[in-house]
């Protein structure tokens, strides 16, 4: 079968690093897409992996090791704004998106 | 209109009775999804259509129909609404990212009592 593990909660300090994991398994394998949602809003897409490997954007990078089937968001320098819900998703050999339910990011000042 | 709207934002209806949830995109995206999202569960996707005219079963198919007579536009129907069809409903569009990527409506909250 299909899925997508990764922690349901998680809490950090504004100001510091954190890493959110994610686990997939999927028929076939065509990328690991991590969105962003804000309560009571739409996903916006965060990053792409197909290859392994670390992709860096700004504060948030995203990495990828296909042997492992696991992926990584870290989030450098935590603001406020950045209390959200992570979301991993892994493209599969059909081109669907195969979804996690979510790590809800809490940071305290 | 700029990216992907929904309508109506949220609707209470009765058990048994017919809805259409509109979505429409002025991006020119080729494929089109509709998804629900629930509490301690990831986006479940409903039914999709890769290109005008065409469309697709997801994991959660039952209760619900589409259609995709043009480019932008992909309504989602629930014939005789149930409770368990209580959800938030997200339309999403996608063929014109860097990577592929699904861009989201700002969803439809619906509840059926």
């Amino acid at each position: 079968g299909q899925n997508i593990d990764q922690p349901t909660e998680m809490t950090a300090t504004e100001g510091a690093i954190v890493q959110i994991n994610c686990t997939y398994q999927t028929s076939g394998f065509n990328g690991l897409f991590w969105y962003q949602q804000h309560a009571g809003e739409a996903p916006t897409f965060l990053s792409y992996n197909v290859l392994d490997g670390l992709e860096e954007k700004g504060r948030f990078s995203s990495f990828l090791s296909r042997s492992k089937g696991y992926s990584y968001l870290l989030l450098k320098e935590l603001q406020m704004k950045d209390s959200a819900s992570y979301l991993c998703a892994g493209l599969d050999s059909n081109y669907q998106l195969i979804w996690g339910a979510g790590t809800k990011l809490i940071i305290k000042p | 209109i700029a990216g992907i709207t929904q309508a109506p934002t949220s609707q209470i209806l009765a058990a048994g009775r017919r809805m259409t949830l509109r979505c429409t995109q002025d991006m020119r995206h080729n494929a089109m999804y509709w998804y629900r999202q629930d509490l301690g569960l990831g986006l479940r996707l409903i039914h999709y259509s890769n290109t005008a005219g065409t469309t697709g079963k997801g994991e959660v198919p039952d209760g619900y129909s589409v259609s995709r007579a043009n480019t932008d536009d992909f309504p989602l129907t629930l014939a005789s609404a149930v409770p368990s069809q209580t959800s938030v409903y997200f339309c999403a569009s996608s063929g014109g990212g860097s990577y592929n990527e699904q861009f989201f409506g700002p969803g439809t909250r619906l509840t059926v009592l």
